[in-house]
């Protein structure tokens, strides 16, 4: 069974920086692209950066390009979003989830980041 | 910008038949945008229904069904069951990487 479990959310100050990881265990991720969603309060989903199965392409949404860095690390079978100059606008629960069937396939719980 | 487009809310009764959609505030809504669906309660992780515009996800029934109407992507329920009732969001891949959000319907079964 496929688990995703996202840590590091909290409470920053505007401009603070937060580091947020999406520990996997049921599957390998650097066998799939991975994505990061968030949900702001009371707003829908906004998809955020997806980084690829090699980790050599990251894509990032408009609204969060130049600040946040989406990236992994193999070894410890775990997705990572640094969060840098963050704002207000950045408060939302953070979702990982990782890529099939041309679509998002498994998701973690979520971390709330308030900023 | 484009955006996408779905029914803020939809009711439908217990046992019947209901269609959400998914459009483009510019342009049709094709297989190539990849269609996929999913399920959220707020509090709860999203999950996924459908992927690749039909590909039903493992463990979802087959009473949701996904599909391209016209130029919208369409999530067909039949059969609507109580703990149906959530938000629903499409996703549409619009290349480069770059994937877009419609901003969700809330399904009412009553």
């Amino acid at each position: 069974e496929v688990h995703l479990l996202e840590s590091g959310g909290g409470l920053v100050q505007p401009g603070g920086s937060l580091r947020l990881s999406c520990a996997a265990s049921g599957i390998i991720l650097s066998d799939y692209a991975t994505t990061w969603v968030r949900q702001a309060p009371g707003k829908g989903l906004e998809w955020v950066s997806t980084i690829s199965n090699t980790g050599r392409v990251t894509h990032y949404a408009d609204s969060v390009k130049g600040r946040f860095t989406i990236s992994r690390d193999d070894s410890k079978n775990t997705l990572l979003l640094q969060m840098n100059s963050l704002k207000a606008g950045d408060t939302a629960i953070y979702f990982c989830a990782n890529h099939i069937n041309w679509g998002f396939g498994s998701w973690g719980q979520g971390a709330l980041v308030t900023v | 910008q484009t955006v996408v487009t779905q029914e803020p809310s939809f009711s439908v009764s217990p046992g019947g038949t209901v269609t959400l959609t998914c459009g483009l505030t510019s342009g049709s809504v094709s297989t190539g945008h990849y269609p996929s669906w999913y399920q959220h309660t707020p509090g709860q992780a999203p999950r996924t229904l459908i992927s690749g515009t039909n590909i039903r996800s493992s463990g979802v029934p087959n009473r949701f069904s996904g599909s391209v109407l016209g130029n919208k992507a369409a999530l067909t329920i039949t059969g609507a069951q109580a703990d149906d009732e959530s938000d629903y969001y499409c996703a549409l891949y619009m290349g480069g990487g770059i994937w877009l959000f419609g901003g969700g319907t809330k399904l009412s079964v009553l």
